[in-house]
């Protein structure tokens, strides 16, 4: 079965420091992949996915994730943190054969410190 | 063009009670899916309805039932609730197969 595991609950940075958050899958082919982003009372947005092709994947905000088949991970990243950054973040994969059974990640937190 | 839209947003049921939650997907999206969200378990899959078929389901009891309608319009029922129900319940959308999904603002449920 699939899983996906992402590193740290809670991570703070700075305001204009380097948003790093990991992801790690376990799948037996390569999956769907996705990150969303929840603020508070509100539903979840999609940050960027990468389904085939550039494993380099750009996304809204400024975010973007690389997929890493030979490390199974998909880790976002933002160059410059924003106040407006700090949410819940999740990391999510589904198969190529359900492609809306959606697995998510645990979600971590991102606090930004002005 | 609207978003999905889930009624109600807020919930209070007791144990031993059913209820049933609403989502109006996007105009054009045939594909409705339905989550779970609690701190202690995070985000888990219900199941998934394509043009009135459930396509995917996920590991949870058969107290938790959706349908669809012709409209692409869905529902999910649980009946007797249990303290352990209460949760955000969220419904995503998309076109259908491989696009993206876009997710409603949740119905929150209280079971006491």
């Amino acid at each position: 079965a699939q899983s996906v595991t992402q590193l740290g609950s809670h991570v703070s940075v700075s305001e204009g420091a380097l948003v790093l958050l990991r992801c790690n899958y376990s799948s037996s082919v390569p999956p769907y992949l996705f990150w969303y982003v929840q603020y508070p009372n509100q539903g979840l947005q999609l940050l960027l996915k990468y389904t085939t092709g550039a494993t380099l994947v750009k996304g809204i905000n400024g975010f973007e994730a690389e997929f890493k088949k030979s490390e199974t991970s998909f880790h976002l990243t933002k160059p410059s943190a924003h106040m407006s950054d700090a949410a819940e973040y999740f990391c999510a994969v589904s198969d190529k054969t359900s492609y809306d059974k959606v697995i998510f990640g645990p979600g971590t937190s991102l606090s930004v410190i002005p | 063009k609207a978003g999905v839209t889930q009624t109600p947003r807020y919930l209070i049921k007791t144990r031993g009670q059913q209820v049933t939650l609403s989502c109006s997907p996007i105009s054009g999206h045939r594909s409705v899916s339905w989550y779970q969200q609690t701190p202690g378990q995070g985000l888990q899959f219900l199941f998934e309805y394509f043009s009135e078929t459930q396509r995917n389901k996920g590991n949870f009891p058969g107290r938790f039932s959706g349908r669809q309608f012709s409209n692409s319009r869905s529902e999910m029922n649980v009946s007797t609730l249990e303290l352990g129900d209460s949760a955000l319940y969220l419904c995503a959308s998309s076109l259908g197969y491989g696009e993206t999904q876009y997710f409603g603002p949740g119905t929150r449920l209280l079971v006491l």
